[in-house]
């Protein structure tokens, strides 16, 4: 089964941007990678799906168009730009894996976004 | 606007039971497969289960295999989540999600359960 691995922390300045990471374990390659925004004490809101092509369908409601989704090889990246104080939130990426029978979600760790 | 409401979280007992619901308001869940999360504390998500449409079609994450039945009423336009022989380490946020175009588009607010004696 997949392993996604995202950095435990970032920081970014307010006005300026950071890219997030998540890496898919090696095999791995042509999974497809939601991302996932949770604000302090609030649940999850669905941001981007991105596969090595780029973004996948459309973005979650009321995510503005400073956020953007990049795919290579293993990785998958979520960009913010102009970055503003409402973006402080953990960032969560998960993959959905399923073979016959079997389904299940597996989800980063998560990483904690700090805006400066 | 869908809004998803769980409730039904509490503090149960080492081997008690709980039993979740998800109530949906501003669109049916009938045709979407919906889903329950949870996230422990101050730890990241872990997806618990999914069920299909119908009601017909089910997955569990292995470490709640056996313990935890999902299941839906269309007509009261809810999912439940029915938890036995709860331990410690189910202790978390349950959230239900419901699927809409291959994603996990739309989460209730989460509803906490602690185990511990």
């Amino acid at each position: 089964q997949p392993v996604l691995t995202q950095p435990p922390s970032a920081s970014a300045s307010l006005g300026a941007s950071v890219t997030l990471s998540c890496t898919l374990s090696s095999g791995y390659s042509n999974y497809k990678v939601d991302w996932y925004q949770q604000r302090p004490g609030k649940g999850p809101r669905f941001v981007m799906r991105v596969d090595s092509d780029g973004i996948v369908g459309s973005r979650g409601d009321g995510i503005p168009d400073r956020f953007s989704v990049l795919g290579s090889g293993l990785s998958r990246y979520l960009t913010i730009n102009n970055i503003q104080e409402e973006d402080e939130s953990d960032y969560h990426c998960a993959a959905d894996h399923g073979t016959g029978n079997t389904f299940f979600v597996v989800f980063g760790g998560g990483t904690k976004l700090t805006v400066l | 606007e869908v809004q998803l409401v769980e409730s039904g979280g509490g503090l149960v007992q080492p081997g008690g039971s709980l039993r979740l619901s998800c109530a949906a308001s501003g669109s049916t869940l009938g045709n979407s497969w919906m889903h329950w999360v949870r996230q422990g504390p101050g730890k990241g998500l872990m997806w618990v289960s999914r069920i299909n449409s119908y009601g017909s079609s089910t997955n569990y994450a292995d470490s709640v295999k056996g313990r935890f039945t999902i299941s839906r009423d269309n007509a009261k336009n809810t999912v439940y989540l029915q938890m036995d022989s709860l331990r410690v380490e189910d202790t978390a946020v349950y959230y239900c999600t419901r699927r809409v175009d291959a994603a996990m588009r739309f989460w209730g607010q989460g509803t906490l359960v602690t185990v511990s004696s």
